[in-house]
């Protein structure tokens, strides 16, 4: 089973408002996770990688006042598009990794669609 | 220059028969690892398989394989005996560095969109 949990799954949001999702470590706690965005028929690019109890590291061209990130435990992490705009519509995901050695788990993904 | 590159937009291979989806990478660091994802039209990324820089051997996980050659920075991922439910895209992904480090991030290739025919 899905040891990741991400949520909403999809979402459709007016232009100017703020969307939050939230990913969760089911079973184990996630001292890191990660947000990464897909537009559709590409690549994942990595956002920022969100450390619990500290400040989130951005990617370059990220930008920290529009996606905001807040690890506040150890099993949630949550990213919010502030004052979003249809340019903002992507899929987002978000990974979790188990212990030091262990591959990343992916959250199933929310589909994010600013009219 | 790109850290993975994944050539081929996208296969077809016929149902019950192997496929092979290469991968080749870009990386100065000694120590690394090599990732394949499965991501159906769902959307979500299911771990594959994942081969160690210092892995003496070719890792395997039941039908998926992949074929590492270190010299050549190929890493390229076979499935046998295809079926139906392998149509998806699948993502070779890179992380660099140490395991344990805190820098762990993964570098995405762009995907191969791989289409099983009955």
């Amino acid at each position: 089973g899905a040891v990741v949990s991400q949520h909403p799954s999809r979402v459709i949001c007016k232009s100017g408002t703020s969307v939050k999702i939230e990913c969760r470590s089911l079973d184990f706690q996630a001292t890191t996770m990660f947000w990464y965005r897909q537009f559709p028929k590409q690549s994942l690019m990595l956002m920022a990688t969100s450390n619990e109890g500290s400040k989130a590291t951005y990617e370059q061209g990220v930008e920290k006042d529009k996606f905001l990130i807040n690890h506040a435990s150890l099993t949630l992490s949550t990213l919010t598009v502030t004052s979003a705009h249809p340019e903002d519509s992507s899929f987002y995901i978000c990974s979790a990794r188990r212990g030091v050695r262990e591959k990343l788990f992916f959250g199933s993904g929310t589909q994010l669609s600013v009219l | 220059a790109q850290k993975i590159t994944q050539t081929q937009p996208g296969m077809f291979v016929q149902e019950k028969e192997a496929v092979t989806l290469d991968c080749t990478y870009d990386t100065s660091d000694p120590s690394y690892g090599l990732f394949w994802y499965k991501q159906p039209s769902s959307g979500e990324m299911i771990f594959l398989i994942y081969q160690g820089s210092y892995d003496q051997q070719n890792a395997t996980e039941g039908r998926y394989s992949l074929n590492f050659q270190k010299a050549r920075k190929s890493a390229n991922l076979v499935i046998s005996a295809s079926q139906l439910g392998d149509s998806a895209m699948y993502f070779c992904a890179m992380r660099e560095g140490y395991s344990g480090g805190s820098n762990y991030k993964l570098t995405f290739g762009k995907g191969t969109l791989l289409t099983v025919n009955p």
